[in-house]
């Protein structure tokens, strides 16, 4: 199974709603991350999650508060979200955290969940 | 700062045609590089990556780039496109943080 995946595909929420997304891998991988990607834009890293130990905070605001509850699986609680924040939000694991040789591993990705705040 | 430039916005050819995408980045040591696509919809796929050796890499899909050190360069190219290749390509290389930094992207159209 190399597969990353990401639930709802869609959601729709309003400025005083409370959602989860979720992400899940059962490739036996140490590292998951969240991108938050706008149209026509690149994936922008959120968080870093090395162990279920939270390793990277990108200064993204408190009204998302992402969650490693065990090795397979990864949440970001969504709380008072703005319009601003509609975006594409991307899941991705890898076998340890290191991007590079040192770890010469590739992250994978899931398909993403579109999310829209009306 | 480690950077990706990927200066085509968008880029049109033919099935059938040959493709490059360019792709410079900015980085003082040897950089850890990589290709990603993005089809519609979809998260982003691997299609190769280039960390030390061959200067020439091949990857999935019939994609192949070349790293030139000379030019701060790492393109793209393909023999023969097919029109399942249309989609978003991401350059992208990892900095001294050892995070991925992506390009701004190249949307590939693929003409029948």
């Amino acid at each position: 199974d190399t597969e990353v995946t990401q639930t709802p595909k869609h959601l729709v929420m309003g400025m005083t709603n409370k959602k989860s997304l979720k992400c899940e891998q059962h490739m036996g991988h140490r590292a998951m991350y969240w991108y938050k990607q706008k149209a026509k834009k690149p994936p922008e890293l959120m968080f870093v999650y090395s162990y279920e130990k939270l390793s990277i905070n990108e200064s993204v605001p408190s009204r998302f508060s992402p969650e490693c509850p065990n090795s397979s699986l990864l949440n970001l609680h969504l709380h008072a979200l703005q319009p601003e924040d509609s975006a594409l939000y991307l899941c991705a694991s890898s076998l340890i955290r290191t991007a590079g040789p040192r770890g010469n591993n590739e992250q994978f990705f899931g398909p993403g969940t579109r999310l829209t705040v009306l | 700062a480690q950077s990706v430039t990927q200066p085509d916005i968008h880029i049109t050819v033919s099935e059938g045609a040959s493709l490059e995408l360019r792709c410079n980045y900015s980085y003082g040591a040897t950089p850890y590089l990589f290709w990603y696509v993005q089809s519609p919809g979809q998260g982003l796929q691997l299609l190769l990556k280039y960390f030390s050796g061959d200067t020439l890499v091949q990857g999935i899909k019939g994609f192949e780039a070349e790293f030139k050190r000379s030019q701060s360069s790492f393109n793209l190219r393909k023999p023969s496109v097919h029109w399942s290749d249309a989609a978003e390509y991401f350059c992208a290389v990892v900095n001294r943080d050892d995070k991925i930094i992506f390009g701004k992207g190249t949307r590939l159209h693929i003409l029948p």
